[in-house]
């Protein structure tokens, strides 16, 4: 079946750095979506992308969609504590496939 | 605009017993999905209805079932609950962009069920 392999699977990193995390796929997807969720909370949308090689940026993030359209990247620049939560990836074509997600921990 | 509800927030069951979990979508969209998320199995699809149908089906066994109303409030069923089945129960409610060509979907808050 469909897969999104999801790296890194976490990062520890400074307050002020930038973080780069990508999503990669066997399949072609029509939508990439990229999710943040706090804990004990429903996953909320950052950034959708519906075309290969679009760039599309939310404040200090900054997502692409491959033009493969296999994969997907999201950076987030100046990295604050409120960063902190578990990204995922997800892509649309038909059902929605999410990643294992990237667990994001900021050091103050 | 209201969000994607769900009830309750939190429920604790005891094996066997079955469980009801309820979801409302955004006004508007007609596709509610649900999902299952574990910490050893990230968000796991089990399945999505839209117009009253079931339009997709993950890979759970057949305890787990669910329906969707003419409001396109939606509930999902588990029966003979399992400890295994103890995990955040999410529901996402979508809808198709013609000027997009594509399709967000936005989650609930999801219920925490704890199966003893």
């Amino acid at each position: 079946g469909q897969q999104l392999n999801q790296s890194p699977q976490s990062m520890f990193i400074q307050e002020g750095e930038d973080v780069s995390m990508n999503c990669t796929s066997s399949s072609i997807f029509n939508t990439w979506l990229w999710y943040k969720q706090d804990p004990g909370e429903g996953p909320v949308l950052l950034i959708a992308l519906y075309k290969a090689g679009e760039l599309t940026s939310n404040g200090r993030l900054t997502a692409q969609f491959g033009i493969t359209r296999k994969d997907s990247f999201l950076n987030i620049s100046a990295s604050i504590p409120s960063d902190v939560g578990i990204y995922f990836c997800a892509g649309q074509g038909g059902k929605l496939i999410f990643g294992q997600g990237t667990e994001l921990s900021v050091k103050p | 605009k209201a969000g994607v509800t769900q009830t309750p927030r939190y429920l604790i069951k005891t094996r066997g017993q079955q469980v009801t979990l309820s979801c409302s979508p955004i006004s508007g969209h007609r596709s509610v999905s649900w999902y299952q998320q574990t910490p050893g199995q990230g968000l796991q699809f089990l399945f999505e209805y839209f117009s009253e149908t079931q339009r997709n089906k993950g890979n759970f066994p057949g305890r787990f079932s669910g329906r969707q109303f003419s409001n396109s409030r939606s509930e999902m069923n588990v029966s003979t609950l399992e400890l295994g089945d103890s995990a955040l129960y999410l529901c996402a409610s979508s809808l198709f962009s013609s000027q997009t060509g594509g399709t967000e979907a936005f989650f609930g808050q999801g219920t925490r069920l704890t199966v003893v």
